[in-house]
């Protein structure tokens, strides 16, 4: 069965500090990989994606994350944190075919020391 | 675009009573998504609809919970009669068709409160 495991439940950061969120997936064939981030009282909102192609990701607000097959992981990665990045970030997963649905994570929750 | 509209926002309500939670997906999307999120269980995907046809309602807690899509512009959650333990933030999203917009995009969320 698919499954995702975010391993850090809590985290916290020094402002200017460089992040990594860590994501482990299971699952059969070649993933669908996402990254969301979730502002407190927000909707979730789409970081960045991997379907196939160039192993390391960019996405949106400075984040970028690489597929390693060999580690089933999809880490998330940010040279720098900004106070503004505190918010909960979910990895989820997908299967291919026309009824896709998401596999998610438990999130990891981020918090920025100024 | 207006992205995922959701309403309301906030509802308390009494246990036993009947919670009708709406969404109007992405014009255009043909997937729409609705889930529940709390503490315990983080996010749980309760049914999905493709082309106003559910596909999977295995996440459906128990038969208080129900879901239609009578259109590809509105769907209802209906939780009747509601149980302390609903108590949660129910979110819906919507997908367009696949390829570069398999994303699915959320609405604000539903926060419920059952007393």
């Amino acid at each position: 069965a698919q499954s995702v495991t975010q391993p850090d439940i809590h985290i916290t950061v020094s402002e200017g500090a460089s992040l990594e969120l860590r994501c482990n997936y299971s699952y059969g064939a070649t993933p669908y990989l996402f990254w969301y981030v979730q502002s407190p009282g927000q909707g979730l909102q789409l970081l960045l994606k991997y379907f196939s192609g160039d192993t390391l990701v960019q996405g949106i607000k400075g984040f970028e994350a690489e597929f390693k097959r060999s580690q089933s992981s999809f880490n998330l990665r940010k040279p720098s944190v900004h106070w503004s990045d505190a918010a909960e970030y979910f990895c989820a997963v997908s299967n291919a075919g026309n009824n896709r649905k998401l596999i998610w994570g438990l999130g990891t929750s981020l918090a920025v020391n100024p | 675009d207006a992205g995922v509209i959701q309403s309301p926002r906030h509802e308390v309500t009494e246990m036993g009573q009947e919670v009708t939670l709406r969404c109007k997906p992405i014009s255009g999307h043909n997937s729409l998504f609705w889930y529940r999120q709390t503490m315990m269980r983080g996010l749980e995907l309760l049914i999905y609809f493709n082309n106003n046809v559910p596909i999977d309602d295995s996440g459906m807690p128990e038969d208080r919970f129900s879901a239609k899509m009578p259109n590809a512009s509105f769907s209802t959650l209906k939780i009747q009669p509601s149980e302390p333990r609903d108590s949660a933030v129910y979110f819906c999203a919507s997908r367009g068709l696949g390829g570069l917009t398999d994303t699915q995009y959320f609405g604000p969320g539903t926060r419920l409160t059952v007393l």
